[in-house]
């Protein structure tokens, strides 16, 4: 079964700062990983996506990612963050259940609160 | 640009209530998707929804939820006798089975609050 991974429940940063939110997953077959990004009060908006070829895929907003296989990783960043980014970064995998079927399994999220 | 659209917004019920949440689907996408999270932890996967019968369903997904595409566009979860535990914000997500695209487009989710 697959596993999503996000060692940090919270970060705060200043404004401009470079930010990095951590994800780590397990899975015994290939995934496609996401970072989607949920506003308070609001819901779950896709930054970028992982399904195949460069490692480093960049999203929306700035945002970019790099996927490491042997690390079985697939960090978020950010070079210069804003107040505007303050929100809930979810880091999720995509596998094969069945079929053409296939299901996201999410972390637990990353609050990333950015200071004035 | 085409959404999926969650109706209602907030829904206030007593326990041992029936309730129904609502999607509207991206209207070419082929597979539906239901998803829960509690307050303060993360999104869980409910149940998916292929060519008008469920494909896989998590243990969540017991006998007090069911799922339903009354016609062309609606897609329904609906629980049976609500418990407080029930209480979370519900999210409909749908995806498009065409090319390489494995992403899942949500809608803004429907809080279910069991008092």
């Amino acid at each position: 079964a697959q596993s999503v991974t996000q060692l940090d429940s919270q970060v705060p940063v200043f404004e401009e700062a470079p930010v990095e939110l951590r994800c780590n997953y397990s899975s015994s077959v290939s995934v496609y990983l996401f970072w989607y990004v949920q506003y308070p009060n609001q819901g779950l908006q896709l930054l970028l996506k992982y399904l195949s070829g460069s490692t480093l895929v960049k999203g929306i907003n700035g945002f970019e990612a790099e996927f490491n296989k042997s690390q079985t990783s697939f960090h978020l960043r950010k070079p210069s963050v804003h107040i505007s980014d303050t929100a809930e970064y979810f880091c999720a995998v995509s596998v094969k259940s069945g079929g053409s079927n296939y299901k996201l399994t999410f972390g637990k999220g990353t609050l990333l609160t950015v200071n004035p | 640009e085409p959404e999926v659209t969650q109706t209602p917004s907030h829904q206030v019920t007593q326990m041992g209530q029936e309730v129904i949440l609502r999607c509207v689907p991206i209207s070419n996408h082929l597979y539906f998707y239901w998803y829960r999270q509690i307050l303060g932890q993360k999104v869980e996967f409910l149940v998916s929804f292929y060519n008008n019968e469920i494909s896989e369903k998590s243990e969540i997904f017991d006998d007090q939820f069911s799922v339903e595409r009354p016609d062309g566009s609606n897609f329904t979860l609906k629980i049976r006798s609500t418990k407080l535990e029930d209480s979370a914000m519900y999210f409909c997500a749908s995806r498009n089975t065409s090319g390489r695209s494995h992403e899942q487009y949500f809608g803004p989710g429907t809080r279910l609050t069991v008092t």
